[in-house]
């Protein structure tokens, strides 16, 4: 088995401020995903990686930037925090696209 | 364009009751359908999936789900559900390598 590490699990921060999310498995899988999820709400994908240094925009990439510097890690950079924004960011991972496995999740309130 | 649609926002059942919740998606591609369930405060989870063969697939704790290509639906089933039962279902489907998925269905269990 493995396991998908997501920290920080809680983000606090301020309007402006750049915030950097980050997300580790130790799957050996080769994509990985970042998802924003509101309250509520399904899964909107922000970023994909279908290997290392490889970056793919989702749906809602504006307003973040992602990073696939190793296999094993992806980071999400939200560029610029909106004030009042709450959301959980959940990091997953898969072989092939098939099959995701997700981390806990970092929920972010921006003050 | 891939859709996934979850008609139910809102299931509540008592336990030991039977539940379906239903998922409806458009895809003009080869299919690949499952089911992901989120305990409060969690990431999600796999549930089952179908690509192929029986359009029954079982996954775990007793649910099923059920492929239809005339309906476009992929419902899931369980015959008699327990209190823990209680979370978030999200139905998706894959195309272009990646994984849409539906706004959820939030699933009560009444003791």
């Amino acid at each position: 088995g493995g396991i998908i590490t997501q920290t920080p699990k809680f983000l606090i921060g301020q309007e402006g401020q750049k915030l950097t999310l980050k997300c580790q498995q130790n799957f050996n899988h080769d994509t990985m995903y970042w998802y924003r999820q509101d309250s509520g709400k399904g899964l909107r994908l922000i970023y994909y990686s279908i290997t290392e240094n490889d970056l793919q925009k989702g749906d809602l990439s504006e307003g973040y930037d992602a990073s696939r510097e190793k296999k094993s890690s992806f980071s999400l950079t939200v560029t610029s925090a909106q004030k009042n924004e709450m959301a959980v960011f959940l990091c997953a991972s898969s072989r092939t696209a098939e099959t995701l496995y997700f981390g806990s999740g970092t929920r972010l309130t921006v003050l | 364009t891939q859709t996934v649609s979850q008609s139910d926002a809102h299931v509540t059942v008592f336990e030991g009751d039977s539940v379906e919740l239903r998922c409806n998606y458009s895809y003009g591609g080869s299919i690949y359908l499952s089911w992901y369930i989120q305990h409060h405060g969690r990431g999600l989870q796999f549930l089952l999936k179908y690509y192929s063969g029986n359009p029954v697939v079982q996954g775990v704790n007793g649910f099923e789900a059920e492929f239809s290509k005339s309906d476009s639906s992929f419902h899931l089933r369980k015959a008699s559900v327990h209190w823990s039962d209680s979370a978030v279902y999200f139905c998706a489907v894959r195309g272009n390598n990646r994984i849409f998925f539906g706004d959820g269905t939030q699933l009560v269990v009444k003791p």
